[in-house]
């Protein structure tokens, strides 16, 4: 069966510091990376994506993920965060079939709650 | 591009009654949109998916003659709450995508109350 898993609920980390929200996931076929930011009452924006090539992922806001196949991990990391940058976070896998064609369904993390501290 | 449009925002509704929401891609034709519910602290639950001009596929669990889907064209779907009790209070999401691309995008998501 095909999971994500966010391994920490909350992060707390201080105006300017790096950041680096993690993501695992199982599945048995190739699969499509995102990540995702939800600010309060709102819904999903993308921050990034990985659907081939480079393992290096660049996104908005100055994010970035990088794809481990071996580890089967896509962790988000910022260099330097803001105050802005409080939200919560969500990391999703969309699963191919053997024809490199989708299911259809995008597979979320848990979610994990970056809170930038001044 | 790619905006996804939800209307209404914000609903506060008496138990008993139907809701209807609905989710409109506003720059893009959508083969496939989804509609989620996520709870308070909690990640999204997929209910359903929807393609343009066919029934639904509803995931486990979510009572299709309760949530109503319909998908009446290439930009527009509607999820329509059924005699709607507090239990069904939630954060209701669509999201759109285009044909063979992974990507979804989402609305911003409708805030049901259910008194």
């Amino acid at each position: 069966a095909q999971s994500v898993t966010q391994l920490d609920s909350q992060v707390p980390v201080f105006e300017e510091a790096p950041v680096e929200l993690r993501c695992n996931y199982s599945s048995s076929v190739s699969v499509y990376l995102f990540w995702y930011v939800q600010y309060p009452n709102q819904g999903l924006q993308l921050l990034l994506k990985y659907l081939s090539g480079s393992t290096l992922v660049k996104g908005i806001n100055g994010f970035e993920a990088e794809f481990n196949k071996s580890q089967t991990s896509f962790h988000l990391r910022k260099p330097s965060v803001h105050i802005s940058d409080t939200a919560e976070y969500f990391c999703a896998v969309y699963h191919l079939n053997a024809g490199g064609t989708s299911y259809g369904k995008l597979t979320f993390g848990q979610g994990t709650i970056l809170t930038v501290h001044p | 591009g790619a905006v996804v449009s939800q209307h209404p925002s914000r609903v506060i509704c008496k138990s008993g009654t139907s809701v209807k929401i609905e989710c409109r891609s506003l720059d893009f034709q959508a083969t496939t949109m989804f509609w989620y519910r996520q709870f308070p602290k909690k990640s999204l639950m997929l209910m359903a998916t929807s393609n343009e001009g066919s029934k639904a596929t509803y995931e486990q669990g979510v009572e299709k003659d309760k949530f109503l889907i319909n998908h009446a064209s290439l930009t527009l779907s509607t999820l329509t709450v059924t005699s709607a009790h507090p239990e069904d209070s939630s954060f209701y999401i669509c999201s759109a995508s285009r044909e063979g691309r992974g990507e979804q995008y989402f609305g911003p998501g409708t805030r049901l109350t259910v008194t």
